[in-house]
């Protein structure tokens, strides 16, 4: 298994302004994903952040508005940019260990999330 | 992804069995079938997996149809503190890196 932090726990943010959230773990992990979880809904997969390549979007999500950074196999960030109300959600981070060679089988840990409140 | 269906909410005594129905009728040769739950104010954590046969750990069961179109999560005895979100998710061996919440069973536990 795998402990993962996320800072901020939750913020509350004007705006037009932007929100960088971080995602440490306790371990060294190929995967690492975004996901979005709107008030009262279930999750939504915003990005997948592997180290060395550039982060992959989820239809509906685009880089300019959620920067993602990878820089090692412990840390991501996740930006949310010029934001408005609708971007108020809790954010979430998970991992996953891809060395094994049957990815299906694969369990995801989350971190705690971030919950963002924007006025 | 294949589709999968669950029941918008159950309700269970404490302390007694409960399972959770999931249909994935469109489920193809090659997916897994995951369960998830999401306590309040918590990240989702892994329940348990399987792809055909039958599976025991120490949170709960997975029994699988033998067409593979229906699967039912067992909670052998539910505790308070098993209220929660649960999700059954299916999931390509060829590693589809993402999992696809549905909306889940929202299970009540009443003391």
């Amino acid at each position: 298994s795998a402990v993962i932090s996320q800072k901020p726990s939750r913020d509350i943010c004007q705006r037009g302004t932007s929100l960088t959230i971080q995602c440490q773990v306790d371990s060294q992990v190929t995967m690492m994903f975004w996901y979005r979880q709107q008030p009262g809904q279930s999750l939504t997969l915003i990005a997948t952040a592997n180290q060395g390549s550039e982060a992959t979007y989820e239809s509906g999500f685009v880089i300019d508005k959620f920067p993602i950074s990878r820089p090692n196999l412990t840390f991501s960030t996740l930006t949310v940019s010029n934001m408005s109300p609708e971007d108020s959600s809790i954010y979430l981070c998970s991992v996953e260990d891809a060395t094994r060679g049957d990815l299906g089988a694969g369990e995801q840990y989350f971190g705690p999330g971030t919950r963002l409140t924007v006025t | 992804d294949a589709k999968t269906t669950q029941p918008n909410s159950m309700e269970s005594n404490e302390e007694e069995p409960v399972h959770l129905p999931c249909n994935h009728s469109t489920i193809s040769g090659t997916d897994y079938i995951h369960w998830y739950r999401q306590l309040p104010s918590q990240g989702p954590e892994y329940v348990i997996h399987g792809l055909t046969s039958n599976v025991n750990n120490r949170m709960a069961s997975l029994a699988i149809a033998e067409d593979r179109k229906s699967s039912t999560l067992i909670l052998h005895r539910a505790t308070l503190r098993d209220a929660a979100v649960y999700y059954c998710i299916l999931r390509d061996w060829t590693g589809a890196n993402n999992l696809f919440f549905g909306t889940g069973t929202r299970l009540t536990v009443i003391p």
